[in-house]
């Protein structure tokens, strides 16, 4: 099994601050990793697929990075929206896994 | 933008089964993968497994073979997931998602499973 890890587990950044959060992976897994931000009471949306396309609607200040083992998620400019979990996903092998997810919480 | 609708939030006791359903408001339904992904109360994202419903073919994590069943019905465009042997580690929400990891990647609103005696 891949495993992921994510670092840091917890980010904390004012607005208007560049975020930048490290997927590490156990094993290469390509392009085959994707970027999901999950907020409080909601479901997992899709933020980056193939380590570095933006899903339909994600704002340009997302973007992804990376490729074998080493995988980031940038913001480039916090907004209050932004503030929220974030999980990397592997689907480049069986069985498919998630990292353990990065908090960016208010400064 | 496709929408994911699930069941409804159920309570089962220890030893019983859950099964949970999943329907795409639109798009294709056989041409993506339908996964199962559970997330216990405070955790990360777990998989469970998926299931390609234009060949029919399924993928499980390990440590949910045996005990999980993803399967898919055509005629209703519905995607399933049962769960058996219920313990008390396996109350969380579950989520379908379409496509995970695509760009085609959507997720349904989650159903809460409770397990309790």
């Amino acid at each position: 099994e891949i495993v992921l890890t994510q670092s840091p587990a917890t980010v904390t950044l004012s607005p208007g601050e560049r975020a930048t959060l490290s997927c590490r992976a156990s094993q290469s897994v390509g392009t085959y990793l994707a970027w999901h931000q999950q907020k409080p009471g909601q479901a997992p949306r899709l933020l980056i697929y193939e380590a570095s396309n933006r899903a339909t609607g994600v704002p340009a200040r997302f973007s992804g990075s990376g490729s074998g083992t080493d995988f980031t998620l940038t913001i480039s400019s916090l907004e209050p929206e932004d503030f929220a979990i974030y999980f990397c996903h592997q689907r480049s092998s069986w069985p498919w896994t998630f990292g353990q997810g990065t908090k960016v919480e208010i400064k | 933008q496709v929408h994911l609708v699930q069941s409804g939030a159920e309570v089962k006791k220890p030893g019983s089964s859950v099964k949970v359903s999943c329907k795409p408001s639109g798009g294709s339904f056989t041409s993506y993968s339908f996964n199962w992904v559970r997330q216990a109360p405070g955790q990360g994202l777990e998989w469970m497994g998926r299931i390609v419903p234009i060949f029919g073919v399924t993928n499980y994590a390990p440590q949910f073979q045996g005990r999980v069943t993803i399967t898919a019905d055509k005629s209703t465009t519905t995607a399933y997931m049962e769960l058996t042997s219920l313990r008390s580690e396996d109350t969380a929400i579950y989520y379908c998602a379409r496509g995970l990891g695509t760009e085609a990647d959507s997720w349904g609103q989650g159903t809460l499973v409770t397990v309790s005696s």
